[in-house]
């Protein structure tokens, strides 16, 4: 079945860092792709997406490009800041012969920014 | 507008009981989906809805478990005889009914504890 490896964490970087967070898939299908990040004592939240190859997702600062060639979507961000500490998942979608958009998530990265 | 609610936040039982959880998507939105999120397990897919039926159960773990919907609306999530493996943070999710759009809108989910 479909399935997705992410990078173990934890990672704690400091301010200002380049961040990489690696996430490679296993899909029969076109599945699309997510990051969600979990904040602390908050629920999971999009971060970013791309639903065909070669599309880059973006948003507050992350981007990931959906690489089908290596089956890839690394999460990336110039900069980081100490807000940027939560949990990563990235996620990928398929929808089955049920119709459902189920998504499977990699074991997600506890991210930990220190000033 | 108002985002995906679930209740209650935190459910404290004991092994045996039987437990009822409660999620409300967001408004107008046709596909519900609920995730179990687990120490042992990550991420999982447990059911999903398209309306009030569900065409997709393939996740879920047990015939313990079961879940409804009415109304388009609200679905509640059924474990019986609870066990202590049951102990998860329980995710509902909706989705908008354009069948191109694949995001998920996650509730903050339900904290079940099963002593």
């Amino acid at each position: 079945g479909d399935s997705v490896t992410q990078m173990e964490g934890p990672v704690t970087l400091s301010e200002e860092a380049f961040l990489t967070i690696n996430c490679t898939y296993t899909a029969t299908g076109y599945p699309s792709l997510f990051w969600y990040v979990q904040y602390p004592g908050e629920g999971l939240q999009l971060l970013l997406k791309a639903t065909k190859a070669d599309d880059k997702g973006s948003n507050k600062g992350f981007e990931a490009t959906y690489r089908k060639e290596t089956t890839s979507f690394h999460l990336e961000k110039g900069s980081v800041q100490v807000s940027d500490s939560a949990v990563y998942f990235c996620a990928l979608s398929d929808r089955s012969s049920q119709g459902a958009q189920k998504l499977v998530f990699g074991q997600g990265t506890r991210l930990t920014i220190n000033p | 507008g108002a985002g995906v609610s679930q209740s209650p936040s935190n459910k404290v039982t004991e092994k045996g009981k039987d437990v009822e959880l409660r999620c409300d998507p967001i408004s107008g939105h046709t596909a519900l989906y609920w995730y179990r999120q687990s120490l042992g397990q990550g991420l999982e897919f447990l059911i999903y809805f398209q309306g009030n039926s569900a065409p997709d159960k393939s996740g879920l773990p047990s015939d313990r478990f079961s879940a409804e919907r009415t109304g388009g609306s609200v679905s509640t999530l059924t474990i019986q005889r609870t066990q202590q493996e049951d102990s998860a943070v329980y995710l509902c999710a909706s989705s908008p009914p354009d069948p191109l759009t694949d995001t998920q809108y996650f509730g903050p989910g339900t904290r079940l504890t099963v002593l």
